[in-house]
């Protein structure tokens, strides 16, 4: 049975205290791996996708890297304004559809 | 105005009654999908929709039903709302050119009571 697993399930951090959230799955025949944020209130928002093993992608303080069973989002010197619930979600055929984890919800204090 | 718009936001409802939540899109895309949202759990799909003849059940379609009225329409039912279907429900839509990533509306915050 595919699994997508998420931790911590929740990360408290002090600004600039860097950090990274694991995403592990357990598919058969990844796709694709999607990064969202999740603010209260609102719809997922994307960050990422990776698609193969070895491969990284970087948005302002936030970097996304895959292997062939996990991958992690680090969070290089955080702000307040990270503070949200990060989802990871697989896609393991052509339609579209994603499996979801359960997310890790971030909280920055300054 | 947003791309993925659901309404209504939120809804309280007696158990038994039959609603509907729509999404509305004006991104272009073929391909439309409900979750739902239970804390803990993370996101599950409902059903899914690649364009109006096109109709699939997901992981947790018991209870729902669509419509796909159009390409830019697609709405869920709950024929008769049971207490355990208070959930947020979120719909989205992605490109059918590969394996993109999908776009969410706001949410619906239901309440069967």
């Amino acid at each position: 049975e595919d699994q997508v697993t998420q931790s911590p399930e929740a990360l408290r951090l002090q600004e600039g205290e860097s950090s990274s959230l694991n995403c592990s799955y357990t598919v058969s025949g990844l796709r694709g791996l999607f990064w969202y944020r999740q603010d209260p209130g609102k719809g997922p928002e994307f960050l990422f996708t990776l698609y193969s093993a070895g491969e990284e992608k970087e948005k302002e303080r936030l970097k996304a890297t895959l292997t062939k069973k996990e991958s992690f989002l680090h969070i290089t010197a955080p702000k307040p304004e990270d503070s949200a619930t990060y989802l990871c979600a697989v896609s393991t055929d052509s339609w579209g559809k994603l499996q979801f984890g359960a997310g890790t919800q971030v909280v920055v204090t300054p | 105005d947003a791309d993925v718009t659901q309404t209504p936001r939120n809804r309280i409802t007696k158990t038994g009654k039959r609603i509907m939540l729509e999404c509305s899109q004006t991104k272009g895309h073929d391909r439309m999908y409900w979750y739902r949202q239970d804390p803990g759990l993370g996101l599950r799909l409902i059903y899914y929709s690649f364009d109006v003849k096109d109709i699939n059940k997901g992981e947790i379609s018991d209870g729902y039903s669509v419509s796909r009225q159009a390409q830019a329409k697609f709405s869920l039912s709950l024929e008769s709302a049971i207490p355990n279907q208070t959930a947020l429900y979120f719909c989205a839509t992605s490109d059918s050119q590969g394996d993109t990533e999908a776009f969410f509306g706001q949410g619906t915050r239901l309440t069967v009571v």
